[in-house]
């Protein structure tokens, strides 16, 4: 069957570290993979877009990596901040561009 | 530019009754995507549409649930024979082109139906 995953427990770490989230699937072939960041009460915020045949990708203190073998994409917060704690989702989009399949998302609390 | 709009952002209704859905897109957007999200879960894709047609709608419940975007108006998700577990946050996101391709989503604050 086809999943995606996020790690469903929360990542705290300390202000200034790195923030490492996880997003892995199974039996699925997308042409793109995104980030959003989604605060309580409010709708996902678009991040970053990485295609297929990209391995990498960068905006400001954020990168994303994208691995089509392992199945899986790393989203990186460099420099983190407390202002940086929300829900992360990925999400996958497939060739036909029709539909977004979204991971359920991992929580990030900065603690200063 | 106003971003996506949803309304209303509270909705409660009782079992059986109807609910209706209201998504304004961006100004210039043709695309519109519905999602329903159950607490601590992820966004669940329901239907796309484009200016009067819906284009898949293969994450529909296949009763109770339809969609439209007509010509003029916002694009209105609606909800027959209302149940509790239809309670969730539902959200709407609009882009200019296609939604996967550099044409990214934007997403409204969601509108939050409780079913009593």
């Amino acid at each position: 069957s086809q999943k995606i995953e996020q790690n469903s427990e929360a990542l705290n770490i300390q202000e200034g570290k790195t923030a490492t989230l996880t997003c892995n699937y199974t039996n699925y072939s997308p042409a793109y993979l995104q980030w959003y960041r989604q605060d309580p009460g409010r709708g996902p915020v678009f991040l970053l877009l990485i295609r297929e045949n990209e391995k990498e990708k960068r905006k400001e203190r954020l990168k994303v990596t994208f691995d089509t073998t392992l199945k899986q994409s790393l989203f990186h917060i460099t420099a983190s901040q407390p202002a940086d704690s929300a829900t992360y989702l990925c999400a996958l989009v497939l060739y036909n561009f029709n539909n977004f399949y979204f991971g359920s998302g991992t929580k990030l609390n900065v603690k200063p | 530019n106003a971003g996506v709009m949803q309304n209303p952002r509270h909705l409660v209704r009782r079992r059986g009754q109807e609910a209706r859905l209201r998504c304004s897109p961006m100004k210039g957007h043709s695309h519109v995507y519905w999602y329903r999200q159950l607490p601590e879960e992820g966004l669940k894709f329901m239907v796309y549409l484009q200016k009067e047609n819906i284009i898949d709608e293969s994450g529909m419940p296949k009763e109770r649930f339809s969609a439209e975007f007509p010509k003029e108006g916002p694009s209105i998700l609606r909800i027959q024979q209302v149940v509790r577990g239809d309670s969730a946050a539902y959200f709407c996101a609009s882009s200019q082109g296609p939604g996967g391709s550099t044409d990214t989503q934007y997403f409204g604050p969601g509108t939050r139906l409780t079913v009593l």
